[in-house]
C-alpha cells in the first residue's frame, strides 16, 4: 500500500483566497482524521470521519475551515477565505481495520504558506 | 479532554548513549499511548505503542513504560544512532479516536 497520499506537498497563496487540501487514506481505513501543525500549538485534531460521516469538528478554529469526505478513498479540506495565521502543515491521517486498532497512519502533510 | 505533556523539548546525547523522553496525561480513561517519531518534511511515523493492561513494551533498542497510577510514561531508547535524530511525539487517546499529542522532543544524536 502507498500509505496516506496528500496532495499539494506545498501550498502558497494569497490572504483571502481558497485552499483546498485532499486526502486518500490507506484501502479499507474507516477512520480519517485531519491535524495542524504548527510551532506554536504542536499537532492539533480538526476534524475526524468514520465511515465518510463527521464525528467530531469541533476541533475546527472557525467557519472559514471545512472538511467533507464524498466517498471512502477521498477527504478535502477547505479554507475559505485564507489568513496568514492559517500557516501550517496540514496532516492528513487514517486509521482502522478494526474496532480496537487506533493505530494511526499519517500522510506526508501539506505545506501551507498564506501570504 | 485530555491534555498530554512531555518534556523534555530538546534532548542531546552521544551517539551510544540511551535517550529517555517522558509525558505525563491527564484523564484516567486514556488506555492507549503511541509514540511518534517525525523526520524533517515527514508526517509522524508510528514507532512503539503500549496499552494501559501493560506496563512496559519493547522492541529492539526502543521501550516504553507506563506507570498508570501515576499517569506517566516514558520512552527509552538504548545506543542511540545518529539516524534516531527526529522529532518524537508521545499520544494518549481515551478512546479509539480521540488521540491527543504532546508537544515533542527534538532529540539529537551526535556522532
Amino acid at each position: 500500500d502507498a500509505g496516506v497520499i496528500q496532495s499539494p506537498r506545498h501550498e502558497v497563496t494569497e490572504m483571502g483566497q481558497e485552499v483546498t487540501l485532499r486526502c486518500k487514506p490507506i484501502s479499507g481505513h474507516d477512520y480519517l482524521f485531519w491535524y495542524r501543525q504548527t510551532m506554536m500549538r504542536g499537532l492539533e485534531l480538526l476534524i475526524y470521519f468514520n465511515n465518510n460521516v463527521p464525528i467530531d469538528d469541533s476541533g475546527m478554529p472557525e467557519d472559514r475551515f471545512s472538511a467533507k469526505m464524498p466517498n471512502a478513498s477521498f477527504s478535502t479540506l477547505k479554507i475559505q477565505p485564507s489568513e496568514p495565521r492559517d500557516s501550517a502543515v496540514y496532516f492528513c491521517a487514517s486509521s482502522g481495520l478494526g474496532r480496537h486498532d487506533e493505530k494511526l497512519f499519517f500522510g506526508s502533510g501539506t505545506q501551507l504558506s498564506v501570504l | 479532554g485530555e491534555n498530554v505533556e512531555q518534556h523534555p523539548s530538546t534532548l542531546s546525547v552521544q551517539e551510544g548513549d540511551s535517550a529517555v523522553i517522558k509525558c505525563t496525561y491527564s484523564d484516567s480513561a486514556s488506555n492507549y499511548f503511541p509514540w511518534y517519531k517525525q523526520e524533517l518534511g515527514k508526517g509522524p511515523q508510528l514507532i512503539i505503542d503500549i496499552r494501559s493492561n501493560v506496563g512496559e513494551k519493547k522492541d529492539q533498542r526502543i521501550a516504553v513504560t507506563l506507570n498508570k497510577t501515576a499517569k506517566h510514561f516514558s520512552l527509552h531508547i538504548t545506543e542511540t544512532q545518529p539516524e534516531d535524530s527526529a522529532v518524537y511525539f508521545c499520544a494518549a487517546s481515551p478512546n479509539n479516536n480521540d488521540m491527543r499529542f504532546g508537544a515533542g522532543t527534538r532529540l539529537t544524536v551526535k556522532p
